[in-house]
């Protein structure tokens, strides 16, 4: 089965500084990749997500993913984060007809 | 639209007792799902129904059951709660028309407390 892996647990940013949160997910093939944001006391929502074509995929919020199958990732970037960005961020890889997410990276600004 | 609705949003039990989670979805939706969140874990995958009439097994199944009642309504049973199991869950859908377009719509939660 398909699974994911983030290797930042924590991230702590001041505003306007870059953002790149990792993703790896564990074998080849066709794979469907999200980001998922939470926001505090909130529930899950798409950032962006990767079916095929373009590897760099554009999504909510200045938010974007870049696909290298070589490496097996879709790290997850910002060039200037905000204070609203502070948030639970997850990974996910689609497994035949489910979605699985990897262990999430809380990310937090400081104005 | 509700979207997806999940009640109750707290709920505290004693160890052994047992309750149901009820969701319900409005957005005519093929697949339903339950996942359970716990700091540092993310998010894990307890049970889903990829249609109406099938129920699978996720990651973490041991303890819980679930009913697709129908197109609408998928529900999470716990029999004999166990502190293990304070969490908060998470239902969520996707999939109208029959084509699987990767994106989750999520309830709110439900946050459980077991004694």
């Amino acid at each position: 089965a398909q699974s994911v892996s983030q290797h930042n647990h924590h991230v702590i940013l001041s505003e306007a500084a870059s953002l790149e949160l990792g993703c790896n997910y564990s074998y080849g093939g066709t794979v469907n990749l999200f980001w998922y944001v939470q926001y505090p006391g909130q529930h899950l929502q798409l950032l962006l997500k990767y079916f095929s074509g373009d590897p760099l995929v554009k999504g909510i919020k200045g938010f974007e993913a870049e696909f290298i199958k070589s490496k097996f990732s879709f790290n997850l970037r910002k060039p200037s984060v905000q204070w609203s960005d502070t948030a639970e961020y997850f990974c996910a890889v689609k497994d035949t007809d489910k979605l699985i997410f990897g262990t999430g990276t809380r990310l937090q600004v400081f104005p | 639209n509700a979207g997806v609705t999940q009640t109750p949003k707290f709920q505290v039990l004693k160890t052994g007792q047992s309750m149901t989670l009820q969701c319900a979805q409005d957005m005519n939706h093929n697949s339903m799902y339950w996942y359970r969140q716990d700091p540092g874990m993310g998010l894990r995958l307890i049970y889903y129904s990829a249609s109406e009439g099938t129920t699978d097994k996720g990651e973490v199944p041991n303890g819980y059951n679930v009913s697709r009642l129908n197109k609408r309504e998928f529900s999470l049973r716990l029999e004999s709660a166990a502190p293990s199991q304070t969490s908060v869950y998470f239902c969520a859908s996707s999939g109208r028309g029959g084509v699987w377009a990767g994106e989750l719509f999520f309830g709110e939660g439900s946050r459980l407390t077991v004694l």
